[in-house]
């Protein structure tokens, strides 16, 4: 079975710094990997998807992250972080041809500073 | 396009009580999925529903409960509650394909308080 560990719990950064969150994830082949994103008192959203070939991925809201197979890494980053991205970040794996339901990071809780 | 809307955003009720929590997924949409999240336990996975057919179950206890309509919508009971049933339900909505790819939209959720 799969599992994702998000080792960071809190991050503070400063606006306008850069940002970089960390997951782990645990599965014998590649798997899918996803982050999303949750607001306050909001459901989740997705930031970004690897599924295939390029390691580096684009998502919304200037968001990138990069599939690093040798660390078994999807780390989410963001060279300049607003105000408005204060919020629950989450790591997610998916399984290739096996179970639909990806399996979620305990989370990491981004503060930022003005 | 309207995205997963889930109805009561929040709701209070004692131990020994029921409760049912409704999702509409995205129009098109014919999976839809229920998670719990808790801050000690995190988001874990309830039951997908696909075509009014459980396709998965997490592993909670038989008190958690759901169905599907024809129309996709979807609803989860719980039955007896406990205080530790207290959480951010979240619906999440998606195509329906089997693999894991398909991406889940997720609504704001039900805050449910067990007193």
């Amino acid at each position: 079975a799969q599992s994702v560990t998000q080792p960071d719990i809190h991050i503070t950064v400063s606006e306008g710094a850069s940002l970089e969150l960390r997951c782990n994830y645990s599965y014998g082949a590649t798997p899918y990997l996803f982050w999303y994103v949750q607001s306050p008192g909001q459901g989740l959203q997705l930031l970004l998807k690897y599924f295939s070939g390029d390691t580096l991925v684009q998502g919304i809201k200037g968001f990138e992250a990069e599939f690093k197979r040798s660390q078994s890494s999807f780390n989410l980053r963001k060279p300049s972080v607003h105000w408005s991205d204060a919020a629950e970040y989450f790591c997610a794996v998916g399984a290739r041809g096996g179970s639909y339901i990806p399996t979620f990071g305990r989370g990491t809780s981004l503060i930022v500073h003005p | 396009k309207a995205g997963v809307t889930q109805t009561p955003r929040y709701l209070i009720k004692t131990r020994g009580q029921q409760v049912t929590l409704s999702c509409s997924p995205i129009s098109g949409h014919r999976s839809v999925s229920w998670y719990q999240q808790t801050p000690g336990q995190g988001l874990q996975f309830l039951f997908e529903y696909f075509s009014e057919t459980q396709r998965n179950k997490g592993n909670f206890p038989g008190r958690f409960s759901g169905r599907q309509f024809s129309n996709s919508r979807s609803e989860m009971n719980v039955s007896t509650l406990e205080l530790g049933d207290s959480a951010l339900y979240l619906c999440a909505s998606s195509n329906g394909g089997r693999d894991s790819q398909e991406t889940q939209y997720f609504g704001p959720g039900t805050r449910l308080l067990v007193l």
